[in-house]
């Protein structure tokens, strides 16, 4: 069975904290991703990795930095938390060799962040 | 750039009825695929049913159906004999094939607002 997990369910973080936001799939997966989910504005790519060590920014990936030094971990950084970034934080992955299957992304069960 | 929307914030419907969430998309590209996806009050989302742009036939997954609207750029997705378990929100989503440094390939997935489903006993 498919499956990707995230570190934390809930965070709590204050102001100017460093935070980390770990991701952990266990498909073998190519590609994956960091999405912020907020109300009102769907789900928005923060960053993508598609190999050890690669990344490329998405729409939204101002105030955020990522690290992938392993293919099953993605880990997205807060280098100093703000106020703005509380959110639901999503983790996806996807087969990046099948054409067929580059599509259809998995996703976590989210990281719910407040910055107090 | 793609684009979604969703126009409901939220709907509600009564058990083992049918129900019809509305979808736009914008794209210039050719190729696509467009998707529903369903995020449960426990929050992993989940994907309900996928379609090919270049399929006219509108795809059908068990209770879960979409009417596809290409020169409209329309995809709705109906539920029929709903459940209480549909209770979710749900995201349409577009995708196009992006070709990365790599090498390699992506779906780049842009998602609407979202619907909050709500299903009465």
């Amino acid at each position: 069975d498919v499956k990707v997990t995230q570190s934390s369910r809930y965070l709590v973080k204050r102001t100017g904290e460093k935070v980390f936001l770990e991701c952990v799939q266990d498909m073998d997966h190519e590609n994956m991703f960091w999405y912020r989910q907020d109300p009102g504005l769907g789900l928005r790519l923060i960053y993508f990795s598609y190999d050890v060590k690669m990344k490329e920014k998405g729409d939204i990936p101002e105030g955020y930095s990522v690290s992938r030094e392993k293919k099953e971990r993605f880990s997205l950084i807060l280098e100093s938390a703000s106020t703005n970034q509380t959110s639901m934080y999503l983790c996806a992955s996807t087969n990046g060799r099948s054409s067929g299957l580059i599509y259809e992304q998995y996703f976590g069960p989210g990281t719910r962040l407040t910055v107090t | 750039a793609q684009t979604v929307t969703q126009s409901q914030p939220e709907m509600s419907v009564q058990e083992a009825e049918t129900v019809t969430l509305s979808c736009t998309y914008d794209t210039s590209e050719n190729n696509y695929y467009l998707f529903w996806y369903k995020q449960p009050p426990s929050r992993q989302m989940i994907l309900v049913i996928r379609q090919e742009a270049y399929k006219q036939q509108n795809a059908t997954e068990n209770r879960f159906s979409v009417n596809f609207q290409k020169a409209a750029k329309s995809f709705s997705l109906k539920i029929s004999d709903s459940q209480l378990g549909d209770t979710a929100m749900y995201f349409c989503a577009s995708a196009v094939t992006i070709a990365n440094a790599g090498g390699t390939s992506y779906g780049k997935l842009t998602f609407g607002q979202g619907t909050i489903l709500t299903v009465h006993p």
